[in-house]
């Protein structure tokens, strides 16, 4: 079976830095996906790990630790746009999602 | 340009009946996959192909079901066992290398 936890909510101020975790218990595994979703719209790629390590992409960076079934999404200089659920999903024979972590960037 | 179209962006189902949501991709995607989303909830998986003429249930496929008689197409039909159909429904494809989930726009389905 797959457990996949992330906090629910999480707010931070403009130009900060955060970091949102994941954890999951799965039996197989093929890598790691973040997702970034505004309200009413699909969600948009953001990263993918599939070996241990970080991977940077600009201001989002995403780690991966596959022993400890560990992961998070760092965001730096955080902008008001920033303000979505973000999603953690790992991939298996399909990807199955987190319930996902509100963040409020305030100004 | 490529890309996954799911139609029609609003829905509205009565008492009974069923209904198909349309999902379509042009990217050659082996894998498909459908998703339901309750508001602030997560993507929960309704059924997935993995190949023409073949699929699997998810974690909720109870209420639903799908075909996939081309690579092109997976649409999913809400039938009237499912007593909770309100929902956002997402559908989304897998490439070979499986390093991008590619999303559809949605579809809001309600109930009158």
């Amino acid at each position: 079976g797959q457990n996949i936890d992330q906090p629910t909510e999480m707010t931070a101020t403009e130009g900060a830095i955060v970091q949102i975790n994941c954890t999951y218990q799965t039996s197989g595994f093929n890598g790691l996906f973040w997702y970034q979703q505004h309200a009413g719209e699909a969600p948009t790629f953001l990263s993918y790990n599939v070996l241990d390590g970080l991977e940077e992409k600009g201001r989002f960076s995403s780690f991966l630790s596959r022993s400890k079934g560990y992961s998070y999404l760092l965001l730096k200089e955080l902008q008001m746009k920033d303000s979505a659920s973000y999603l953690c999903a790992v991939y298996r024979t399909a990807l199955i999602f987190g319930k996902g972590t509100t963040l409020s960037v305030s100004s | 340009d490529g890309g996954i179209t799911q139609s029609p962006k609003y829905l509205f189902r009565k008492e009974g009946q069923n209904v198909t949501l349309s999902c379509e991709q042009n990217l050659n995607h082996d894998a498909m996959y459908w998703y339901r989303q309750d508001p602030g909830q997560g993507l929960r998986l309704i059924y997935y192909s993995q190949i023409v003429n073949d699929f699997q249930k998810g974690d909720i496929a109870e209420g639903y079901s799908v075909s996939r008689e081309k690579k092109e197409s997976f649409p999913l039909t809400v039938t009237s066992a499912q007593k909770n159909p309100t929902a956002f429904y997402l559908c989304a494809s897998l490439g070979a290398t499986n390093e991008k989930l590619f999303f559809g726009s949605g579809t809001q389905l309600s109930v009158l």
